[in-house]
């Protein structure tokens, strides 16, 4: 089955950096890699995704690449804000009859004043 | 309307009550997920319903058993818990066949067993 290694497991940053988290994959089959930020006592909550067909998505200040040779994909958040304090976990599917996501171990992200 | 929607919020149990978690969505999606959430930890899949048939079973214990009445509903049948299976249980919908297939979680059902 599918294995996702996620890492930094902790991440501080000030406010304004930048904050990279990567993740691997080891199912090359796989083709789907959405990332989800999840707030403490909420629901993870979809921030971004890509498909295996595109290397790089942006939408405002989040960021994902993907890199299918070596099986990397990466977020990154710039000018961070505090409200990006969250934890995050990066996933991975192949896709058909219904997606069977295998999420990374999440990184909790601080961005400090 | 991105919304899937989960009942009960919160819910403490003793380890011979029988009780159910519920799940709705209006997106028109034909695929529901059950996952469980402990602290720390990532979403672990429990069950996947494709066409409300269940398609995936991540070799969950028997005292979780679930129900897909039809393609808006989930259910979670709860009989015979252990303390260790409190955590947050999760639904999410998302689309059949679309590439990306994007997963839409609910709010989640918070279960303590007692």
């Amino acid at each position: 089955g599918e294995n996702v290694e996620q890492h930094p497991s902790t991440l501080s940053v000030q406010e304004g950096d930048s904050a990279v988290i990567k993740c691997t994959y080891s199912d090359s089959a796989s083709n789907y890699f959405p990332w989800y930020k999840q707030e403490l006592g909420k629901r993870p909550q979809l921030i971004i995704d890509i498909r295996s067909n595109v290397g790089e998505k942006k939408d405002q200040r989040i960021a994902v690449t993907l890199n299918k040779t070596a099986k990397h994909f990466s977020l990154h958040i710039t000018e961070t804000q505090p409200e990006d304090s969250a934890v995050y976990f990066c996933a991975a599917s192949s896709t058909g009859t219904a997606s069977k996501l295998t999420f990374g171990t999440g990184t909790r992200l601080q961005v400090t004043l | 309307d991105t919304e899937v929607t989960q009942t009960p919020k919160h819910l403490v149990m003793g380890m011979t009550n029988k009780k159910s978690l519920k799940c709705e969505q209006h997106m028109g999606h034909r695929a529901m997920y059950w996952y469980k959430q402990k602290a720390k930890k990532p979403p672990e899949l429990m069950f996947v319903y494709s066409y409300e048939k269940l398609s995936i079973n991540e070799s969950v214990p028997s005292r979780f058993s679930p129900e897909c009445p039809n393609s808006s509903l989930l259910n979670l049948h709860l009989h015979a818990l252990q303390p260790e299976d409190s955590a947050l249980y999760l639904c999410a919908s998302s689309p059949v066949g679309v590439p990306g297939n994007t997963i839409y979680f609910g709010e989640g059902s918070w279960l303590t067993v007692v």
